[in-house]
């Protein structure tokens, strides 16, 4: 059974710092990753997606990598600012399946 | 860009009553959407599978007589929450993957914040 683990489950940095979101999956037979930012009382925003046979994705200030062999996938923020402040999940789409896995979630907060 | 639209943002029920929430994909066509549930503190889960023209596939452990599930068109579902308690008082979420496109990634609605008193 696939389990995706995030960590850390909260994060507190000043503005401006550089930061790396975790996220490790138990099983590799994954067919792309998703991460995804909430914030409270809302939906979930697509930010960057791997497909299996990719290593990595950029998108502005956010650089998500992929290392399907070990399992893990990381979410780089550079010069984090306070609207970055949310939760980020991290899920995998298992092959053969639609189904996604969710992570808890790593709960992020950027101080002014 | 792909987007699914989640109708109502929230809702309160009185406990015995039943709630639809419905859930769109609106420039895209969707021929299977999901229905996650989120507890505080916790990962989203997956309550079901709603496939257009068929019977959804719920997950193990989910009532399908308590969450009525119905997909009637390429871009609409709808789950019903029957006859609710205050147990099912949580955030229901959809999400819809473009049809015929695997290499697309998922989008989900806006959520729904379900109150049963």
């Amino acid at each position: 059974k696939q389990e995706v683990t995030q960590i850390p489950a909260a994060l507190s940095v000043p503005e401006g710092e550089n930061l790396v979101l975790n996220c490790s999956f138990t099983d590799s037979a994954i067919y792309n990753l998703q991460w995804f930012r909430q914030d409270p009382g809302k939906g979930l925003t697509s930010l960057l997606l791997i497909q299996s046979s990719q290593r990595e994705q950029t998108s502005g200030r956010l650089n998500a990598s992929l290392d399907k062999s070990s399992g893990r996938s990381t979410l780089y923020i550079a010069a984090s600012q306070p609207g970055d402040s949310a939760t980020y999940l991290c899920a995998v789409s298992e092959g053969g399946s639609e189904k996604l896995v969710f992570g808890k979630g790593t709960k992020l907060t950027v101080n002014p | 860009g792909a987007v699914v639209s989640q109708h109502p943002s929230r809702v309160i029920c009185k406990s015995g009553t039943s709630v639809k929430i419905e859930c769109r994909s609106l420039d895209f066509q969707a021929t299977t959407m999901f229905w996650y549930r989120q507890f505080p503190k916790k990962s989203l889960m997956l309550m079901a599978t709603s496939n257009e023209g068929s019977k959804a596939t719920y997950e193990q452990g989910v009532e399908k007589d308590k969450f009525l599930i119905n997909h009637a068109s390429l871009t609409l579902s709808t789950l019903t929450v029957t006859s609710a308690h205050p147990e099912d008082s949580s955030f229901y979420i959809c999400s819809a993957r473009r049809r015929g496109a695997p290499n697309y990634g998922y989008t989900f609605g806006s959520g729904t914040r379900l109150t049963v008193v």
